[in-house]
């Protein structure tokens, strides 16, 4: 069964520090990974998209990195802002440019404290 | 950068009444767009693909006479909730997938809306 793990569920850090999240997947085949940030009440924002070939990527202070062969990925928040509040989806695609048929998970919530 | 615009972000109805939600590409074309549910803490539930010019797609377990969607033009896509029911209340969010070619986006990536949030009283 196609799925998309992510832990920790919540986590809760002080503005200035650094963290990672975790995504652990079986889906197959495999086209892609993705991560989203969604704040409260909004619509998920693209962070970073790996493909295959790809084990990282940066978009400013986030970081992705992809392990095709353990099937994992992770992101790395740094200097943590308080606008970094919000929940981390990781999402994977099986199959390239099908859209309908992305597995997601449920998210990390993440809370910055000053 | 590729905007999808939702209308209203929030909308009260009374039980029986029917919503109309739209869904904007506001610098690309989007021959497909998605329509999605979100209960609290969970995931992004796929609910239909919605089609420029065709019939919508729907995912199992959803009613098509209910979640009514209208893809008339390149750039909007409409839900409508018929006859809503209180278990409809719920986060409603659509992504617009660009057409090849207009230097939008890449990795044929769709772009979310704001989300809309329906209370059926």
């Amino acid at each position: 069964k196609n799925q998309v793990e992510q832990s920790p569920q919540s986590l809760i850090i002080l503005e200035g520090k650094n963290c990672t999240l975790q995504c652990n997947y079986t889906v197959s085949p495999f086209s892609n990974l993705r991560w989203y940030k969604q704040d409260t009440g909004r619509g998920p924002v693209s962070l970073t998209i790996m493909t295959f070939s790809e084990n990282t990527k940066s978009n400013g202070r986030y970081t992705a990195t992809l392990d095709a062969d353990t099937k994992q990925s992770s992101l790395h928040i740094t200097a943590s802002q308080l606008s970094d509040s919000a929940s981390y989806i990781c999402v994977v695609s099986p199959n390239a440019g099908n859209n309908r048929k992305l597995i997601w998970g449920l998210g990390t919530s993440l809370a910055v404290n000053p | 950068g590729a905007v999808v615009s939702q209308h209203p972000s929030r909308v009260i109805c009374k039980s029986g009444t029917s919503v109309k939600i739209e869904c904007r590409s506001l610098d690309f074309q989007a021959t497909t767009m998605f329509w999605y549910r979100q209960f609290p803490k969970q995931s992004l539930m796929l609910m239909a693909t919605s089609n420029e010019g065709s019939k919508a797609t729907y995912e199992q377990g959803v009613e098509k006479d209910k979640f009514l969607i209208n893809h008339a033009s390149l750039t909007l896509s409409t839900l409508t909730v018929t006859s809503a029911h209180p278990e409809d209340s719920s986060f409603y969010i659509c992504s617009a997938l660009p057409v090849a070619g207009q230097g939008v986006g890449k990795d044929t990536e769709a772009f979310f809306g704001q989300g809309t949030r329906l209370t059926v009283v």
